[in-house]
């Protein structure tokens, strides 16, 4: 069955440094997210993605964040400056079109700790 | 999007026992997706029912919903030791970009 993949699984990196993290959602799928949870919270909706552009993003995607679909397979989150703060679970999910695909299915995340 | 919130916060079983899990919401939906989550771990889908369904199976879990009380059931039956987990509902209000708003979730203890 097809699915979502990330990578890395882990992600350790210095305050201040650029992150990216990589998604490879299914592959017809046209919806692209970014969920992130903070140990012990809740998930939180960052962004969405279709047809190249950000179709609805939350206040936590500010400047430091950037997404890109570089080529027809990736989907990347970039983060230029890390804070400790964003130390968290990133998810990427997908999902087709149409009123037959509207699950997104979800990767099993990076976890990244800003030291 | 908006959020599900989900009721009890906590639940623990035995095993064999049927575990029922409830979500309320707000504002007309379009559909509502409920979500397990092991510790640590992705979000895995578990089944979507649309605004104009009021019951859905799918192996042992039974959804239903209610758009007049604006509420939706989750129920596992015979459950497992592998079925502990937090679940989420998502109501969706479009099928556009489908955002998903999660709440705290059901946390689900199933002891052997």
């Amino acid at each position: 069955e097809p699915e979502v993949t990330q990578t890395p699984s882990h992600q350790v990196t210095q305050m201040g440094q650029e992150v990216i993290l990589r998604c490879v959602p299914i592959s017809n799928h046209l919806y692209f997210y970014w969920y992130r949870q903070i140990l012990g919270q809740k998930v939180e909706f960052l962004v969405s993605f279709y047809n190249n552009e950000i179709s609805e993003k939350s206040e936590i995607f500010d400047d430091q964040f950037s997404v890109e679909r570089p080529d027809g397979s990736n989907f990347t989150l970039k983060i230029r400056s890390t804070k400790l703060e964003d130390s968290a679970m990133y998810f990427c999910a997908s999902r087709g079109q149409g009123m037959s695909q509207e699950t997104q299915y979800f990767g099993p995340g990076t976890r990244l700790l800003v030291l | 999007s908006q959020q599900g919130e989900e009721d009890p916060q906590a639940l623990s079983i035995q095993e064999g026992e049927n575990a029922t899990m409830n979500c309320s919401y707000k504002t007309s939906i379009n559909n509502l997706q409920w979500y397990r989550q092991n510790s640590g771990r992705g979000l895995v889908h578990l089944i979507l029912i649309r605004s104009n369904e009021r019951e859905k199976h799918s192996g042992r879990l039974r959804v239903t919903l209610d758009t007049s009380k604006k509420s939706s059931s989750l129920l596992i039956t015979a459950s497992r030791a592998a079925d502990t987990a937090s679940y989420f509902c998502a109501p969706t209000m479009n099928s556009g970009y489908s955002t998903l708003t999660f709440g705290k979730g059901t946390m689900l203890l199933v002891s052997p």
